[in-house]
């Protein structure tokens, strides 16, 4: 994988569901991974920073994993909320701890 | 509230005209970033600043410029803005690079 990718780009899941989506990232020279969200008319805000293979990060319902040997990473959300919804981004350092990739967002909907 | 702040939130310009777009923080941050995000794509990083030191990506057009005169200060000047440039423009900072970033809430720039 060269560039970040992020699947699906969209999702939409009634209130209450759980879900998750997936950022793929370059694994070689592999810095760290963040993840971001951002509701519309607002700016993006840090959810989680990630370096260590096998990471493990919560918060509230929101929680995340990291693959550095496979270059991936999950973002999970339990029990959506409808003020869940907005796009997560996601961002890798690879490639330089300098050089930043953002993935084109998941955009996830939750419907009351 | 600390916050990173960013000047016009909407900008018109004429293809050709030059524009400067501003980006100020108090949170004292030592890395200050450009993006460019198209519709439907992912924020594409321009140039960092890493203190003085200016990081600009190798597929940067030249028409982008970029000036930090201080640490709470960052500028992202367009040259000659032409029909393709037209996008949301964010400023993020970090205290160190990998850690997270704090966005600003970006400039819309129109190109007539």
């Amino acid at each position: 994988i060269l560039n970040v990718e992020q699947s699906p780009q969209s999702l939409h899941v009634q209130e209450g569901d759980s879900t998750n989506f997936t950022c793929s990232f370059p694994s070689s020279n592999f810095y760290a991974l963040h993840w971001y969200r951002w509701e519309t008319a607002k700016s993006p805000e840090a959810l989680f920073v990630m370096t260590l293979n096998g990471d493990e990060k919560k918060k509230g319902r929101i929680s995340a994993t990291l693959n550095t040997k496979e270059g991936y990473s999950y973002l999970y959300i339990k029990g959506s909320q409808p003020e869940d919804s907005a796009t997560y981004l996601c961002a890798s350092y690879s490639g330089g701890y300098q050089k930043v990739t953002f993935g084109i967002g998941t955009k996830l909907q939750v419907i009351p | 509230d600390a916050m990173v702040i960013q000047n016009p939130r909407y900008q018109v310009t004429q293809f050709g005209k030059p524009v400067t777009l501003s980006c100020s923080q108090t949170l004292n941050h030592n890395v200050m970033y450009w993006y460019q995000q198209k519709s439907s794509q992912a924020p594409k990083l321009l140039f960092h600043y890493y203190d003085k030191d200016f990081n600009n990506e190798a597929d940067t057009p030249d028409n982008f410029q970029s000036r930090r005169p201080n640490t709470s200060f960052c500028f992202l000047d367009i040259r000659s803005p032409g029909l393709g440039d037209a996008a949301m423009y964010l400023c993020a900072t970090s205290r160190l690079p990998l850690n997270e970033q704090f966005f600003g809430p970006g400039t819309r720039l129109t190109v007539l």
